[in-house]
């Protein structure tokens, strides 16, 4: 059975402070992978997602950015955060077609 | 514009009574529509997937319509129990990887 895991769960970082979260998917090969974030009471917004190894492609506009170094890895990073950055961060997987996305168990990240 | 809009915001029933939730979009192109659970700090699990050609889907006690002509979802839960606590959202999908998500219906049940 495939499974999805994030760390950290959860992360406290000052403002200026460099960011990287990690995502791998096991039992499955191939995945598209998406990294997505919350704001508290508001829906899921797409960062950036992966049809494969170094394909990376961004969906808004910010100081984050992705990378896909092996096929089930996928890994969100900043140089310097912002308060704004501050959210819930979700990595999840799919494959090809109308398939349902499975969602990890997410980093609560909180920019001071 | 894209927009996927659900309600009620808030909901709050006893357990053991039925409830529907209410999806509208504004998406275009259409691909399909997904029901999704969320424990509160966790990530959201699928309940139902539908496409165009579909009207109705059934997880348990979780059923999802689409009216594709009036760009309408549903999603009914009979006999709720208190595990049923979450908020629901509602996802349509344009294809080529976009999904456009609602801010959901945040669901408490009370015994």
């Amino acid at each position: 059975s495939q499974t999805i895991h994030q760390w950290p769960a959860t992360l406290v970082q000052p403002v200026g402070s460099p960011l990287s979260l990690e995502c791998t998917v096991e039992g499955t090969s191939n995945p598209n992978l998406y990294w997505y974030r919350q704001a508290a009471g508001r829906g899921l917004q797409l960062l950036f997602y992966s049809v494969g190894i170094g394909q990376i492609s961004s969906e808004v506009p910010q100081n984050l950015s992705a990378s896909r170094p092996q096929d089930r890895q996928f890994i969100l990073s900043s140089k310097k955060l912002l308060l704004s950055d501050s959210g819930f961060y979700l990595c999840a997987w799919d494959r090809q077609g109308p398939d349902t996305q499975y969602f990890g168990p997410g980093t609560r990240l909180t920019v001071l | 514009k894209n927009q996927v809009e659900q309600s009620p915001q808030s909901l709050i029933i006893l357990e053991g009574k039925n409830c529907t939730l209410q999806c509208n979009y504004t998406v275009s192109p259409f691909s399909n529509l997904r029901w999704y659970k969320q424990d509160t700090g966790r990530g959201p699990v699928s309940l139902t997937i539908m496409t165009f050609s579909e009207n109705t889907k059934s997880n348990g006690r979780y059923t999802a319509t689409l009216d594709a002509d009036t760009k309408q979802s549903s999603l009914h839960i009979t006999a709720s129990q208190l595990s049923d606590s979450a908020s629901y959202i509602c996802v349509v999908s344009r294809g080529n990887y976009q999904l456009i998500w609602g801010a959901g219906t945040k669901l408490i049940i009370k015994p």
